[in-house]
């Protein structure tokens, strides 16, 4: 049982590019988030998906897609990659109704 | 201001220590409170989970809520080289908002052996 995967685990980007953070999980979890976590800041929420089918955004989104491919795997992309988007990537997943969620071991991204 | 503020720490005891980690809020509407440990270039976990006021124990670990104060706090006891570690309080204020977490800074706690 893998839990959350999360693909690449680092990634360096020169700005303008796009690429793509892939994510599945194992769990069999209806919800989905990407938060991103940077010194001083905490985790914030980029866009979560509460169902196959359905995102929304979160605190801090702009700058990023997302798409919730089916109940295992959810990806976020960024378009054109700015300075501001170097910053350490979760996803994570959870059980319906319950606040316990399950994060992924990080995707460490460095924009030039 | 943020909504949740921590003190970055680093926080540094002896083996053996009582910890203590603290976060205040300013929603009152928060009802459920997590802390999470995060070990270095690792994703967090939970580590305890409570709703509304109360303290909730764990082994070696004992989580408070004060509500009225809008103040939560994690005791660590008899604190050893593997707690070090940062850990995160979070917060939501329904069961509906599962995930939708807002997050302290995290404390950065070193435990000296």
């Amino acid at each position: 049982n893998a839990g959350v995967t999360q693909t690449p685990k680092f990634q360096v980007l020169k700005t303008g590019q796009s690429m793509t953070l892939q994510c599945a999980q194992d769990m069999n979890h209806n919800s989905m988030y990407w938060y991103r976590q940077d010194p001083g800041m905490g985790l914030r929420l980029i866009y979560y998906s509460a169902s196959e089918g359905t995102t929304d955004k979160g605190e801090v989104p702009n700058g990023y897609n997302v798409s919730r491919l089916n109940k295992r795997e959810f990806s976020l992309r960024l378009e054109s990659a700015a300075p501001s988007q170097t910053s350490v990537y979760f996803c994570a997943s959870s059980e319906d109704g319950r606040n316990t969620i399950y994060f992924g071991e990080g995707s460490w991204l460095t924009v030039v | 201001q943020k909504e949740v503020e921590q003190d970055p720490g680093p926080l540094s005891v002896p083996e053996g220590a009582i910890v203590s980690l603290n976060c205040t809020y300013s929603n009152s509407a928060f009802q459920y409170f997590m802390w999470y440990r995060q070990y270095s270039r690792k994703g967090p976990e939970l580590l305890m989970y409570t709703y509304s006021s109360g303290n909730k124990e764990d082994g070696r670990f004992t989580a408070q809520v004060d509500k009225s104060s809008k103040y939560i706090s994690l005791f660590i006891r008899d604190s050893q080289p593997s707690d070090s570690a940062t850990y995160l309080c979070a917060m939501t204020r329904s069961s509906s908002n599962t995930g939708k977490l807002i997050f302290g800074q995290g404390t950065t706690l070193q435990v000296k052996p």
